[in-house]
């Protein structure tokens, strides 16, 4: 099964609200990432956010992990129609000389102007 | 960010022919590369990990005869896809890691059409 589970799987809201969306997992990592991609486009890197922070901004961007519960949240402060697009989470895990990403199955976000 | 080309972007073939898609690292020199699958509306499943100078590492239930991958320098990696067949149709996205803190940086994906 895959490491990240996005939640909600689809999520409908106003331009200038803001965007929830979280992400939990079921092993331990070292850094988390969340990417944005728009419609039969590629992945857009949003922020990684490693094992030992609890906070990341990045513009109207903030992502937050909860190593204890296993989860991450992405807030989009704001929102413009350009947002829309599927959000994923990704769990990176290093060891024994191999590094593996996993993605969840993303957060299709609509923002209506 | 990174930049990470692909090429082709889109490729449209026919039954049994190979398709090779190329992945550039265009502004870092990536050890470890990349190769995910995606099908129309879900996620990314990763298919191999690319070291360069050595065996690709293949995930489980992905064919290493049928997704054949070479990583000869720190700048490309290519998957060619041999004897393609319709099922084999889907979104090719490679990437690169940057090993600072281990971000992947991706490439635009390659959409492969087998007719």
């Amino acid at each position: 099964s895959q490491q990240g589970e996005e939640d909600p799987q689809a999520l409908s809201i106003q331009e200038g609200e803001n965007a929830t969306m979280n992400c939990s997992y079921k092993t331990s990592i070292n850094n988390l990432q969340w990417y944005r991609q728009n419609s039969g486009r590629g992945l857009v890197h949003l922020i990684l956010i490693r094992s030992n922070e609890r906070e990341k901004h990045s513009g109207r961007l903030r992502v937050t992990l909860d190593t204890s519960k296993k989860s991450s949240s992405l807030l989009i402060t704001a929102s413009r129609a350009a947002d829309t697009a599927s959000y994923f989470c990704a769990t990176g895990i290093s060891g024994a000389g191999s590094y593996q990403l996993t993605f969840g199955k993303g957060t299709k976000l609509s923002v209506i102007p | 960010g990174a930049v990470v080309s692909q090429h082709p972007s889109r490729v449209i073939c026919k039954s049994g022919t190979s398709v090779k898609i190329e992945c550039r690292s265009l502004d870092f020199q990536a050890t470890t590369m990349f190769w995910y699958r995606q099908f129309p509306k879900q996620s990314l499943m990763l298919m191999a990990t690319s070291n360069e100078g050595s065996k690709a590492t293949y995930e489980q239930g992905v064919e290493k005869d049928k997704f054949l991958i070479n990583h000869a320098s720190l700048t490309l990696s290519t998957l060619t896809v041999t004897s393609a067949h319709p099922e084999d149709s889907s979104f090719y996205i490679c990437s690169s890691l940057r090993g600072t803190y281990n971000e992947q940086f991706f490439g635009p994906g390659t959409r492969l059409t087998v007719l």
